[in-house]
């Protein structure tokens, strides 16, 4: 059964870089596209982009070059990077595989807050 | 962006009763849809993917139709681990965009 974690910081402020990481058990990232989707009361579900486990990231617009995403396959770890934070980026974030035709294994979402 | 819409937003449904949501996309998206249920403080799962394939281990009692831009979640027999909230989400253009959800709550 495939598991998915994601952990880190869950208190911000406004301007700094948010860090999660998703830690992956279960299977090998070989052969998938591993994603991250956020969940905000105001936006709803949101996808921030995905990254096959060799690499060829894609993210969505909508976050403005700020969003960027990697993957090590040796630790069987994925990362979400957004900069410039702001309290719109207050969310529920989920780490998931899949994306590109749909998604089957998602992570407990992990709650970032921004706030001054 | 393609935009999803859920009808109804929230329902209340009893234990074996018939369940039917409705999903519309703002473009033909083919049969690009999944279907996704989440339960407070858990992982969502898949339902259905590509609008009418089940995922291994999802029970019978769900099922997916539709293509082009209109799509159907149909629960049969709704049981009381049912009672969750359902997204749908389209996959046929980026980014992904999911539908606003629908509660689906004991009568």
């Amino acid at each position: 059964q495939v598991q998915l974690q994601a952990s880190g910081p869950g208190l911000l402020k406004p301007s700094e870089t948010l860090s999660l990481i998703c830690s992956v058990s279960g299977d090998s990232m070989s052969g998938y596209y591993w994603s991250w989707v956020r969940q905000s009361p105001e936006k709803g579900l949101e996808s921030l982009g995905y990254i096959y486990y060799s690499g060829s990231p894609k993210y969505n617009p909508s976050l403005e070059g700020r969003v960027t995403m990697s993957v090590d396959t040796s630790k069987k770890q994925f990362s979400l990077k957004v900069t410039s934070v702001t309290a719109a980026d207050t969310a529920v974030y989920f780490c998931v595989r899949g994306m590109t035709t749909h998604i089957d294994y998602w992570s407990q979402g992990t709650l970032v807050t921004v706030s001054s | 962006d393609i935009q999803m819409t859920q009808s109804p937003s929230t329902l209340s449904a009893s234990v074996g009763g018939r369940v039917t949501i409705t999903c519309r996309a703002s473009q033909n998206i083919y049969t690009y849809l999944n279907w996704y249920q989440h339960k407070p403080g858990k992982a969502p799962e898949v339902l259905i993917y590509t609008a009418s394939t089940l995922q291994s281990g999802v029970p019978s009692r769900f099922s997916g139709s539709g293509s082009g831009t209109d799509f159907t979640l149909t629960i049969d027999s709704l049981q009381p681990e049912d009672f969750a909230t359902y997204y749908c989400q389209q996959c046929s253009s980026f980014p992904p965009t999911f539908g606003p959800g629908t509660k689906v709550d004991i009568k």
